[in-house]
């Protein structure tokens, strides 16, 4: 399977401290995109970085991407409550023609 | 306001009657999707379609059918044959070409549960 695989499964902090989450993958790959879902609703998109990018900032969030090892990671810097979501990685692999495999998702809680 | 609309939010039907969940999108967008997600699980692709009239099968396919007669619209079929069809329904959609790097954008889904 070419699905990401998001790691920890579960991550719990204490609002204003930096929220890290990782996701690796087995094939090569166009883009890897990042996406968040509240509970019960749709997925929004995050961030996308392409296979030629290293590093990437949108806001309070950065992207990195390791095509070497097969890995990226989501940095969320100074967590607020209202980042407690799930958060998902998103592969564009060479050969997908256009579709994207989701990883299973990282359940983040920030505490009050 | 643009977006991806997907009705109902919740959606009950007894065992062995099909149900199709609407899916309507104003973002012109080509490419359409349709994924599955169960509890603690990721997303897994139904079927899917660049462009009008044409429509692919995705990874969990069986029980499942799908028209696109119009660009805006990809409703989902669940038939009977789909053995367990309780499950978080997700409706999506990309711009540009087939092969532009875009990101998708995501309905609120259908809660659909069969008893």
């Amino acid at each position: 399977s070419q699905q990401g695989e998001e790691d920890p499964q579960a991550l719990s902090i204490q609002e204003g401290e930096n929220a890290t989450m990782n996701c690796s993958y087995k094939t090569s790959i166009n883009n890897l995109q990042w996406y968040r879902q509240n509970s019960g609703r749709g997925l929004v998109h995050l961030i996308l970085i392409r296979s030629n990018e290293r590093e990437k900032h949108s806001g309070r969030l950065r992207v990195t991407l390791d095509t070497s090892k097969k890995s990226s990671s989501l940095l969320i810097t100074a967590s607020r409550a209202a980042d407690t979501a799930s958060y998902f990685c998103a592969t564009d692999w060479t050969g997908a023609n256009s579709k994207l495999t989701f990883g299973k998702g990282i359940t983040l809680s920030v505490r009050p | 306001d643009g977006g991806i609309t997907q009705s109902p939010k919740y959606l009950f039907r007894k065992e062995g009657q099909n149900v199709t969940l609407s899916c309507e999108q104003n973002l012109n967008h080509d490419a359409m999707y349709w994924y599955r997600q169960d509890p603690g699980q990721g997303l897994r692709l139904i079927y899917y379609s660049q462009i009008v009239n044409d429509f692919q099968k995705g990874d969990i396919a069986e029980g499942y059918s799908v028209s696109r007669e119009k660009k805006e619209s990809f409703p989902l079929t669940v038939t009977s044959a789909q053995k367990n069809p309780t499950a978080f329904y997700l409706c999506a959609s990309r711009g540009g070409a087939a092969t532009s790097i875009n990101e998708q954008y995501f309905g609120p889904g259908t809660r659909l549960t069969v008893t």
